[in-house]
């Protein structure tokens, strides 16, 4: 299966300040790659899908980047709501379809 | 509006059987792929499960092969997956997802809730 090694673990951030993700696939996945936001006690969110497409509906300060095995995310204005995990998922295969580890981010 | 609502979930025992539930609406059921996600509680998201439209195609993950089964009734707009010879570390919340159109297959673009599943004796 194809790993995925997202960083950082957590990070403190605030309001205001540029968040920068990034997840590492074990071998090239090609754009096949999604970040998610989860809120706790709720169900993930699909934020960004195939690397860098804002999904309908959510704030353009949100941005993703990349391809082949090194993937960013990044917010670039921190607001309250955004505090929360953030999970990268590759689908470049089925089976295996596989999540980083999650970064949580909290306030500062 | 897309709603997925699961439910089925509960304390079993080590060996045991369930069986999860996820009813679909507010969108065309058969034209999509649906899955399952899993969570154990204070971890990552795990991929549990993929089935195509028509049922013609499934993928699992390998710890779960062999012990679960999804399947869908297109009629009547359901998910299901029957959970067999469970084991302590199959301990999450169970969720439902859709899959966006797309190929691979592999973005959930809307999420239920989540069943709890607990296995322990």
């Amino acid at each position: 299966d194809i790993q995925m090694t997202q960083s950082p673990s957590s990070l403190s951030a605030s309001v205001g300040d540029r968040v920068t993700i990034t997840c590492q696939a074990s071998q090239g996945i090609a754009n096949y790659l999604n970040w998610y936001q989860q809120k706790p006690g709720k169900a993930p969110k699909l934020l960004i899908y195939d690397a860098s497409n804002l999904e309908t509906g959510v704030p353009s300060r949100f941005s993703g980047s990349g391809s082949g095995t090194d993937f960013t995310f990044t917010i670039t204005s921190l607001q309250p709501e955004d505090f929360a995990t953030y999970y990268c998922q590759q689908y470049d295969h089925l089976p295996g379809l596989t999540f980083g580890g999650g970064t949580k981010v909290e306030i500062k | 509006e897309v709603q997925l609502v699961e439910s089925g979930g509960g304390l079993v025992q080590p060996g045991g059987s369930l069986r999860l539930s996820c009813a679909a609406s507010g969108f065309t059921f058969t034209t999509y792929w649906m899955a399952w996600v899993r969570q154990a509680p204070g971890k990552g998201l795990e991929w549990v499960a993929n089935i195509k439209r028509d049922e013609t195609e499934k993928y699992y993950l390998d710890s779960v092969k062999g012990r679960f089964v999804i399947s869908r009734d297109n009629a009547k707009n359901s998910l299901s997956l029957q959970m067999n010879s469970l084991r302590a570390e199959d301990t999450a919340l169970y969720y439902c997802a859709r899959v966006r159109y797309g190929d691979p297959p592999g973005t959930f673009d809307y999420w239920g809730q989540g069943t709890l599943v607990t296995v322990s004796s």
